[in-house]
């Protein structure tokens, strides 16, 4: 069974502070998602990410895909409020087009 | 296009009541999925459609869970003999066949049963 790990689960942190989740698995994915997730709403895509080493911005937040396909960062810098949310990524199976592999979300609440 | 509607948001239920929610995808979508989610957890799959046909159903759902596409446009999913347990955010999405600009979700339908 394919599973993605996320890291850390909660994470509370100052306005301005720097921070890097982390999405790992043992499996290889042809590609990943992350998602932002508000309290009473559905998941929003924030970014994809294709190629083993794809670096893609997203204003301060900034995502990466492990060179194996792995595995994927998000790193936001200078965190605010509105930042606060639930991360998800997800994972495309390269041996099956049907469904999302999904982590289990990283909350994380920025304080003024 | 206004994205994905889900509709009720909110439904309270008393237990063995049967419920059903209404999902209307992007219309240049074909491919649509049902998710369940639960506080503190991501979301966990419960089926998809691709057009018409629903191509997987999760081992997850029991035979009081059905869903519907019938002309490939919007999909319902309904839940017969309500339990406590199916209380959840119950999420459509829906895609391109190819999924290049991933999933699009709708705001969710939250179900209590009382």
């Amino acid at each position: 069974t394919q599973l993605l790990e996320q890291s850390p689960q909660f994470l509370s942190i100052q306005e301005g502070e720097n921070l890097t989740v982390y999405c790992n698995s043992s499996s290889v994915f042809s590609s990943l998602q992350w998602y932002r997730q508000e309290p009473g709403e559905g998941p929003v895509l924030l970014v994809t990410v294709v190629t083993g080493g794809e670096v893609k911005k997203l204003k301060r937040l900034t995502f990466q895909f492990g060179d194996a396909r792995k595995d994927s960062s998000l790193h936001i810098t200078a965190a605010q409020p509105g930042d606060t949310g639930l991360y998800l990524c997800a994972g495309n199976n390269a041996g099956n087009n049907r469904k999302l592999i999904w982590g289990l979300g990283t909350s994380l609440a920025v304080n003024p | 296009d206004t994205g994905v509607s889900q509709n009720p948001r909110h439904k309270i239920t008393k237990r063995g009541q049967n419920v059903t929610f209404r999902c209307d995808p992007i219309s240049e979508h074909n491919r649509l999925y049902w998710y369940r989610q639960t506080l503190g957890q991501g979301p966990e799959f419960l089926t998809y459609f691709q057009n018409e046909a629903q191509l997987e159903k999760s081992r997850l759902l029991s035979d009081r869970f059905s869903a519907e596409r019938p002309k490939g446009s919007f999909s319902t999913l309904e839940i017969q003999r309500t339990e406590q347990g199916d209380s959840a955010m119950y999420l459509c999405a829906s895609s391109r066949w190819d999924r290049a600009n991933g999933y699009t979700f709708g705001s969710g339908t939250r179900l209590t049963v009382v």
